[in-house]
């Protein structure tokens, strides 16, 4: 399943709404669908799993939604520690699949 | 608390091997799965393996090049890349999956640089 992420950058200004999109090439099996952030090196930090679940400690600002091909990750008021590069990634069959980044950055 | 801590940076020459450890510790350890990155792309499975049975998966574009081991008196896994180029120059990431195959733990990676 190819994951593609829009847009591919994103400039916003904290306390902005921010609207992430991941698009499958096919329905992902049981919206097996996680999202990651990841800043400039570190390791990615798991946000979401199951398409709609916050991991554990993530901020409720953190939400997502979707089914099937259509998935997004919304932040609701952007902080200064959320500017980083965010991916998608399908674990519903294999092989598992990331998309290729969304970068957030300071407007 | 649970880590994993990966073994440091790696220079090779096209052609040889690189062997990367992940030790793990402060949770059962029952696989780990290996994502690469090169340098500013995006993250690229590689595949798993059990400390139960050693059982893997390999992620096809790696298959005949890549052996995952576990060691599960040191409670450690390891990721072996054979023949190397220098599009392998990559950080390599181990990561833990509990219930499904999304990734709740990661290493802070492994640089590998292939260069002649």
């Amino acid at each position: 399943i190819v994951l593609l992420q829009a847009p591919g950058s994103l400039s916003l200004s904290p306390g902005e709404r921010a609207t992430l999109s991941c698009r499958a090439s096919q329905s992902v099996p049981n919206n097996y669908l996680a999202w990651y952030q990841q800043k400039p090196g570190q390791a990615p930090r798991l946000l979401i799993y199951g398409a709609s679940r916050r991991a554990t400690g993530i901020p409720d600002r953190f939400s997502a939604s979707g089914s099937e091909t259509v998935f997004t990750l919304t932040v609701s008021s952007l902080e200064p520690e959320d500017f980083a590069v965010y991916y998608c990634q399908q674990y519903g069959t294999s092989p598992i699949t990331f998309g290729q980044g969304t970068r957030l950055e300071t407007k | 608390q649970a880590q994993l801590l990966q073994s440091g940076p790696e220079v090779k020459k096209p052609g040889a091997s690189v062997k990367v450890s992940c030790k793990t510790s402060g949770y059962t350890f029952r696989g780990m799965t290996w994502v690469r990155q090169s340098p500013g792309q995006g993250l690229e499975w590689m595949g798993w393996i059990s400390a139960y049975n050693g059982n893997t998966i390999y992620a096809q574009k790696f298959q005949g090049r890549v052996t995952m081991t576990t060691d599960t008196s040191t409670k450690t896994a390891f990721m072996e890349l054979r023949t190397l180029r220098s599009d392998d120059t990559a950080v390599y990431y181990c990561a833990r999956s509990e219930e499904d195959w999304y990734f709740d733990l990661w290493g802070r990676g492994t640089l590998v640089t292939v260069s002649s």
